[in-house]
């Protein structure tokens, strides 16, 4: 199985900053690496797939990036409603892992 | 919009089958793929499996030897049993939309249902 680490498990931030989140893969996944988001209650949103392809509807200050073994999730200009769980998630092979999941909580 | 709904049992019995059904609105079963995937504090986020509208099947190893993904277009759903449960099964389960187009990704998630296993 394809292992999945994010950095950091947890940060605070304040509305306003930016925030950048890791996932590692455990070999290359080239760029099949999709993003989520999660919070208390709701259904998991996907925010970015391809790595890098903004999902229809989310807003533009989110971004990835990366290719091979390593990715970055960026929030620019953070607002109340991105406070939650971010997961990032290989679809490279199967079985398809997530990361354990990066919570982004207020400072 | 595809809406989904989880359904079923919030409590099952250690060694009993859990069973949970997947219901769509706003959209097709058709030509997409359907998966499960629960989340528990232990594992976190975990694949179950994948169901194609036609029918072909895709579960997890860790899991298969216990696992059955059906799908009934007709009725606009898809179920999932998982048989001789543990507490490790304990979880959220959803179900989700996974695209056909590649890379894939699940675009679509139902809010989760939560089941325990305990007697």
């Amino acid at each position: 199985d394809i292992q999945m680490t994010q950095s950091p498990s947890s940060l605070s931030a304040s509305v306003g900053d930016s925030v950048i989140i890791t996932c590692r893969a455990s070999r290359s996944i080239y760029n099949y690496l999709n993003w989520y988001q999660k919070k208390s209650g709701e259904a998991p949103k996907l925010l970015i797939y391809a790595a890098s392809t903004l999902q229809n509807g989310v807003p533009s200050r989110f971004s990835g990036s990366g290719s091979g073994t390593e990715f970055t999730l960026t929030i620019n200009r953070l607002q109340t409603e991105d406070f939650g769980t971010y997961y990032c998630q290989q679809s490279y092979n199967t079985p398809r892992t997530f990361g354990q999941g990066t919570n982004v909580e207020v400072k | 919009q595809v809406l989904l709904q989880e359904s079923g049992p919030g409590l099952v019995r250690p060694s009993e089958t859990l069973s949970l059904t997947c219901t769509l609105s706003g959209g097709s079963i058709s030509p997409y793929y359907w998966t499960w995937i629960r989340h528990s504090p232990a594992k976190g986020l975990e694949w179950v499996g994948d169901i194609y509208y036609s029918g072909s099947t895709y579960y997890n190893p860790s899991l298969k030897d216990r696992l059955t993904i059906s799908v009934d277009t007709a009725k606009n759903q898809f179920s999932l049993n998982v048989n001789s449960v543990t507490a490790a099964d304990t979880a959220t389960y959803y179900c989700a939309r996974r695209t056909i187009v590649v890379p894939h990704r699940f675009d679509s998630w139902g809010q989760g249902t939560l089941v325990t296993v305990s007697s």
